[in-house]
């Protein structure tokens, strides 16, 4: 079965900086896709950035972007110019041949000013 | 996104007693999932479905039901909710054409409490 693992429970990043989100995962599979969803307090659950396994290109969504390494299973998340709404859960998914989403635990951004 | 609709958005109950938890959606997504959410667990599968005669057992689909009434409709039941039971229930449905396949957008949550 699939894993995916967030290593860091809590991150800290001063307003306009930039931060990285951990996340490594484990599969047998070649072909799957890759999440990011942010959770802030209102508990809606908004997708950030998607990757597909395919492509090595990483994908990149204005401030944030992503560093995909298929070999290692790594799947790391970038904020750049961090902002105050940027603070929220965010939760590493992978979705392979089994048609669910696969969560980590979640990784609590809070940003500082 | 998908416009997802969770009724109740909020819900305390006894144990014992029988719950359902609605999920609309008005884009005529074929594939609709329903997840937990638990602190500390990420959010876990209970059911999914891919159109109205298709249902499948997600991880943890013990205790729980479905019913998929139409395509725009899956509610999720609890037939004898219990404390254990408390969480926070999210509906997916899953948007899939040529740029943006395989993504889930969530809906906005319904937090169940079991007394």
């Amino acid at each position: 079965a699939q894993t995916v693992t967030q290593s860091q429970p809590e991150m800290s990043v001063q307003e306009a900086e930039t931060v990285t989100l951990s996340c490594t995962y484990d599969t047998s599979e070649s072909d799957y896709y890759l999440f990011w969803y942010k959770q802030p307090p209102s508990r809606q659950m908004i997708l950030v950035i998607r990757q597909e396994a395919y492509k090595q290109q990483n994908a990149t969504e204005n401030r944030f972007s992503v560093n995909f390494q298929k070999a290692a299973k790594s799947f790391s998340l970038k904020i750049s110019d961090s902002q105050l709404g940027d603070a929220a859960m965010y939760f590493c998914a992978y979705r392979g041949d089994g048609n669910k989403l696969v969560f980590g635990a979640g990784t609590i951004l809070r940003v500082k000013s | 996104d998908a416009d997802v609709t969770q009724t109740p958005r909020n819900r305390i109950t006894k144990t014992g007693k029988r719950i359902m938890l609605e999920c609309s959606q008005t884009k005529g997504h074929d594939r609709m999932y329903w997840y937990r959410q638990d602190p500390g667990l990420g959010l876990r599968l209970i059911y999914y479905s891919f159109d109205v005669k298709d249902i499948n057992k997600g991880e943890i689909s013990d205790g729980y039901s479905v019913s998929r009434q139409a395509q725009a409709k899956f509610s999720l039941s609890l037939e004898s909710a219990i404390p254990n039971q408390t969480a926070l229930y999210f509906c997916a449905p899953e948007l899939g054409d040529r740029e943006r396949t395989d993504t889930q957008y969530f809906g906005p949550g319904t937090r169940l409490t079991v007394l």
